[in-house]
């Protein structure tokens, strides 16, 4: 059971455009959600979080929105830059410090 | 600069042999963690520690395990590789003392590959 969803396996952007890359969750009891960016024969680098008391954190052209309701966080990325191209994955605190991660979206930002 | 470093990079295996990944990291974190990427699944947690003699059981456990000796190593052994465990492994780190909901730092990975 897929306890956090990222339902769009790649995702092709213009440079300058806005990049949304999107996760859904299952479980209402997770506290914290987090970004990573993933590039080729590296680990992943975290982004960015949001507690989930929050319903949305910015840190220069990344913003995340968590909507509880619909269990639904989004990623923005503005304006996107080919350095972006690279796979996103979301991650929900389930706990502890353990961490629940989707399956990852790839992004490409052409130039 | 601290850092988290695993080896080998790449490691080509025979079914049934013993394998041991290593991990180690600098940055004096009490939190350990392996997972394993496959495509489709994204990054799955195999084991994690909290501490020095502290181990757990992720959700894809089965034929792995990890021991904790100190607080800079976390190695994972496959105790007799099969093919189904063909991956790309990471190690992470995170410190508990920077409170809820912190991050996690990985290494670069090993890729192992089981014929």
């Amino acid at each position: 059971d897929q306890q956090v969803k990222q339902n769009s396996p790649s995702l092709s952007v213009q440079e300058g455009r806005i990049s949304i890359l999107n996760c859904d969750y299952t479980n209402s009891m997770f506290d914290y959600f987090l970004w990573y960016k993933k590039y080729p024969a590296e680990g992943p680098t975290f982004l960015i979080s949001i507690s989930s008391i929050k319903d949305k954190n910015e840190d220069g052209r990344f913003t995340v929105f968590l909507n509880k309701s619909a269990k639904h966080l989004s990623l923005h990325i503005v304006p996107s830059q080919p350095g972006d191209s690279a796979v996103y994955f979301c991650a929900a605190l389930s706990g502890t410090y353990k961490y629940i991660f989707g399956t990852g979206t790839r992004l490409k930002v052409l130039a | 600069d601290a850092e988290i470093t695993q080896s080998p990079r790449h490691k080509i295996t025979e079914t049934g042999r013993q394998v041991t990944l290593a991990c180690h990291q600098t940055w004096n974190h009490n939190n350990m963690f392996w997972y394993r990427q496959d495509l489709g699944h994204g990054l799955r947690l195999i084991h994690y520690s909290y501490g020095v003699q502290d181990t757990n059981k992720g959700e894809v456990s089965d034929g792995y395990s990890v021991s904790r000796s100190n607080t800079e190593d976390l190695p994972l052994t496959l105790e007799s590789a099969a093919s189904s465990q063909t991956s790309v492994y990471f190690c992470a780190s995170s410190d508990p003392g920077q409170g809820p909901g912190l991050k996690q730092f990985f290494g670069p990975g090993t890729r192992l590959t089981v014929l």
